[in-house]
């Protein structure tokens, strides 16, 4: 099984910042890495897959980078929105799925 | 537009027997891998499996494999997770997920199903 590892576990962080979340793989996962948002009583939300494509509707705001175990998440210009938590996966080796253990975005 | 509309909440008692599902609409569903994720109270996201409703084969998570039973409906356009035999530990909410095109993440997801297990 390959484990995701997050970091930072939470981030504090004001309007307007620019933002890099992180997520590491225990093995090379290539390109099959999405992120997701989840805002509380939402279920998540796919922003970014096979690395560095925006899904539909995501702000240009949102950006991924990174290859085979290191990948990183980068808000541009936090708005208030995106306070949330993110939550990356791999879906190269499965089953199982793998989900990071999330980042909390917080003011 | 496609869509995950899953059944509304339950409570049961430990030991009870409970099964949910998740109906998909606007989309082939015979064609596409569709199963659930966990999330604990306060916790992160868990897989638990899936299923292809084409030909019921099922995938799980080793942490769930032998804990959960999942299936689908092809004729009803519906997914189930079911289980025999509740423990407080199941109180979570479960959500029910479709695979993208030809890929294993995760662009669709249903509402939500919160399930309490308490005595």
């Amino acid at each position: 099984e390959i484990v995701m590892t997050q970091s930072p576990a939470a981030l504090s962080v004001s309007p307007g910042e620019r933002v890099t979340l992180s997520c590491r793989a225990s093995q090379s996962v290539s390109r099959y890495l999405a992120w997701y948002q989840q805002k509380p009583g939402q279920a998540p939300r796919l922003l970014i897959y096979g690395v560095y494509t925006r899904a539909t509707g995501i702000p240009a705001r949102f950006s991924g980078s990174g290859s085979g175990t290191e990948f990183t998440l980068t808000i541009s210009s936090l708005q208030s929105e995106d306070f949330a938590v993110y939550y990356c996966q791999q879906y190269d080796k499965w089953p199982p799925i793998t989900f990071g253990q999330g980042t909390r975005l917080e003011i | 537009e496609v869509q995950l509309v899953q059944s509304g909440a339950e409570v049961r008692k430990p030991g009870e027997s409970l099964k949910i599902s998740c109906e998909g609409s606007g989309y082939t569903f015979p064609s596409y891998w569709i199963g659930w994720v966990r999330q604990m109270p306060g916790k992160g996201l868990e897989w638990m499996g899936v299923v292809y409703p084409g030909d019921s084969d099922v995938k799980y998570s080793p942490s769930f494999q032998g804990q959960v039973t999942i299936s689908a409906d092809k004729s009803i356009r519906t997914a189930y997770l079911q289980w025999s035999s509740l423990t407080a530990s199941d109180t979570a909410m479960y959500y029910c997920v479709r695979f993208g095109d030809h890929t294993a993440m995760l662009p669709y997801w249903g509402q939500g199903t919160r399930v309490t297990v308490s005595s």
